[in-house]
């Protein structure tokens, strides 16, 4: 079955440290897996998707199919991080999401 | 200028009660969906309609009916509501099915609460 796991409900991390969001999914098939992000009081939106293989806001994201993940990355953390972080993978005509992290960046 | 707008964002009402929430979109895109997150932040897909056709189901019970009067609407309407009902629903629009490139555009979510 289709499955995106986020194993961490809430990640606390210092100001300037690295940050690590992990994901990991469970797909037949050659897997789309995005990143969306919900800042408090605005919409969930996406952030990055790993066909683009693209930087935002500082953020990456390295799809592994031997480990089946696709973990988010930022070397320095930034206050404006914090927010709720949903891993999401497309099946066929759908997405599905994780259970999402909440990210809080400690000054 | 509103790109996914839900009204109402937030609706208090009794068990056994009848309720709408209504979503729009002026982006011009064809797909439309409603997801539903729950108390732990969970978000899950109910029903996406493409070009006004019902293209996802997902085991919604079927006290819960969606309608596309045109590409641009779609809205939710929930008979009998009942306690576990109470979350905040997702009205979100893509170009084609998943987005295409997977992008999806959210409304501002409305939360509902069932007494």
């Amino acid at each position: 079955a289709q499955r995106v796991t986020q194993p961490e409900k809430l990640l606390s991390v210092f100001k300037g440290a690295p940050v690590e969001l992990k994901c990991n999914y469970s797909y037949s098939g050659s897997p789309e897996l995005f990143w969306y992000v919900q800042y408090s009081r605005q919409r969930l939106q996406l952030l990055l998707r790993h066909i683009s293989r693209e930087s935002i806001k500082g953020f990456t994201a390295d799809l592994n199919k031997g480990e089946t993940s696709f973990h988010l990355k930022k070397p320095f953390a930034q206050e404006e991080d914090s927010a709720m972080y949903y891993c999401a993978l497309r099946s066929g005509d759908k997405i599905i999401f994780g259970k999402g992290t909440r990210l809080h960046i400690l000054p | 200028d509103t790109a996914v707008s839900q009204t109402p964002k937030y609706l208090v009402t009794q068990m056994g009660n009848d309720k709408s929430i209504k979503c729009e979109q002026n982006l011009g895109h064809d797909t439309m969906y409603w997801y539903k997150q729950d108390s732990k932040k969970f978000l899950k897909i109910m029903f996406s309609y493409n070009n006004k056709e019902l293209i996802i189901n997902e085991t919604v019970p079927n006290r819960f009916s969606p309608k596309s009067p045109d590409k641009a609407h779609l809205n939710l309407h929930i008979n009998s509501l009942e306690l576990g009902d109470s979350a905040v629903y997702f009205c979100a629009s893509s170009h084609g099915l998943a987005g295409g490139g997977g992008e999806l555009f959210f409304g501002e979510g409305s939360r509902l609460t069932v007494l």
